[in-house]
């Protein structure tokens, strides 16, 4: 199987810059597709194939991926991004994998 | 509007049978993708499987594999999860996901079933 390793948690004060991490054995390979899922809602993808954004998913969303870590960069967070991230990628040989996700608190 | 719609909780005990659906509209069900994601109580996403309608190809989780059946029905653009023999332990909110024949991203996703497994 493939491990993609999140930080249980990342703490960011509104009007900052959250990174959230997504560690795999040279997942700089892969393509990474980040999703945000709020309390009793269903996950949202937010960023796929690395670094592109779905249509109505605010430019202060952006990914970059190399070597081992991907990472989702949310710039002048919002109370409103407070949520879990989630992290995933497709491989042949073990299809899809997400990561354990990460939950982002504003303070 | 592409949309995957759910059918709505169920409580079950354990050794009973269980099929769940994901009914599809506004694209062409056939050339998509349905995968099934399992979130247990406050815990992460884990992939189950994956099925392509238009040819009914199949692939599981190892974790899943022989745990749960994956079908889908063509003529009325729905997708199903299935379980011959619940245990407690399957208790979670289980979701339905598109993914594009050539990208694997997930988009939309279902509004969830929560299935809860109890005696």
């Amino acid at each position: 199987s493939y491990v993609l390793t999140q930080p249980p948690s990342v703490s960011v004060a509104p009007g900052k810059t959250a990174r959230i991490t997504c560690g795999g054995n040279n997942i700089g390979s892969k393509s990474v597709h980040w999703y945000q899922q709020k309390p009793g809602q269903a996950p949202v993808l937010v960023i796929y194939y690395d670094n592109d954004r779905p249509s109505g998913i605010p430019e202060r969303f952006s990914g970059s991926n190399s070597g081992n870590t991907a990472t989702l960069t949310i710039s002048r967070v919002e109370a409103g991004d407070e949520a879990d991230y989630y992290c995933q990628v497709w491989d042949s040989s073990i299809d899809h994998s997400f990561g354990g996700g990460t939950k982002l608190t504003v303070l | 509007e592409v949309q995957l719609v759910q059918s709505g909780a169920e409580v079950k005990k354990p050794g009973e049978s269980l099929k769940i659906s994901c009914k599809a509209s506004g694209y062409s069900f056939t050339t998509y993708w349905i995968g099934w994601v399992r979130q247990m109580p406050g815990k992460g996403l884990e992939w189950m499987g994956i099925i392509y309608p238009s040819d009914s190809d199949t692939k599981y989780s190892p974790s899943f594999q022989g745990h749960v059946t994956i079908s889908a029905d063509k003529s009325i653009s729905t997708a199903y999860l299935q379980w011959s023999s619940l245990k407690a332990s399957d208790t979670a909110m289980y979701y339905c996901a598109r993914r594009a024949d050539n990208s694997d991203y997930f988009d939309p996703w279902g509004q969830g079933t929560l299935v809860t497994v109890s005696s």
